[in-house]
């Protein structure tokens, strides 16, 4: 079963409006999660790794202000679009690293965020 | 600049062949390769890894070789299977980050 849930599956909404979106790790605790976007036959592109109680890292590139990130529990991290545009609109996917493992091997099944 | 590349977009195998999908990168400070599925509209499924250590690791019917001295990454399947059809993602941990490919779509013809 799925070991890393992501909630909602597909967003539709207007220019402006703010969006969240969770990723639950469900068998394990997550310390690290990583947040990815996707766009259409490209690759995953690493948005920002989110360490539980800490501030999130953030890669070259991707405005903090504009995606926000918080991982206040071991098993929860939201990334939260803020006043999302149609530039905005993406296959997000999260991941959580598995340190008994040592590898991120779950994946949620991503978030379709589309900004009318 | 693009870490990881996998040269090939596409690649049909027919069933009970073996596929092979490659993968090539640049930086070799990486801990772990790892291979990864997915299907349109998911999220990508876990196939199987390799320490940067070994060479090869086997599991059921993947296998995947490392070459480090040619810094190259293969994925074998075999048998392959109509259910193999998925794009497949090499990527590459290190410095707690995974990197992935471009990705190969493999289509498995009957």
């Amino acid at each position: 079963g799925a070991v890393v849930s992501q909630h909602p599956s597909w967003v539709i909404c207007k220019s402006g409006t703010s969006v969240k979106i969770e990723c639950r790790s469900l068998d394990f605790q997550a310390t690290t999660m990583f947040w990815y976007r996707q766009f259409p036959k490209q690759s995953l592109m690493l948005m920002a790794t989110s360490n539980e109680g800490s501030k999130a890292t953030y890669e070259q590139g991707v405005e903090k202000d504009k995606f926000l990130i918080n991982h206040a529990s071991l098993t929860l991290s939201t990334l939260t679009v803020t006043s999302a545009h149609p530039e905005d609109s993406s296959f997000y996917i999260c991941s959580a690293l598995d340190r008994v493992v040592g590898q991120p091997q779950h994946f949620g099944d991503g978030t379709r965020l589309s900004i009318l | 600049d693009q870490q990881v590349k996998q040269n090939s977009p596409s690649l049909s195998v027919q069933e009970g062949r073996i596929s092979i999908l490659n993968c090539d990168y640049t930086n070799s400070m990486f801990d772990y390769f790892l291979w990864y599925k997915k299907y349109p509209a998911e999220g990508p499924t876990f196939l199987i890894s390799i320490s940067s250590i070994k060479d090869k690791n086997e599991d059921g019917r993947f296998t995947v070789f490392l070459n480090k001295s040619a810094k190259h990454l293969s994925l074998h399947i075999v048998p392959s299977q109509p259910g193999d059809s998925a794009v497949y993602f090499c990527s590459l941990f290190g410095n707690e980050k995974l990197t992935f490919g471009t990705g190969t779509r493999l289509t498995i013809i009957p």
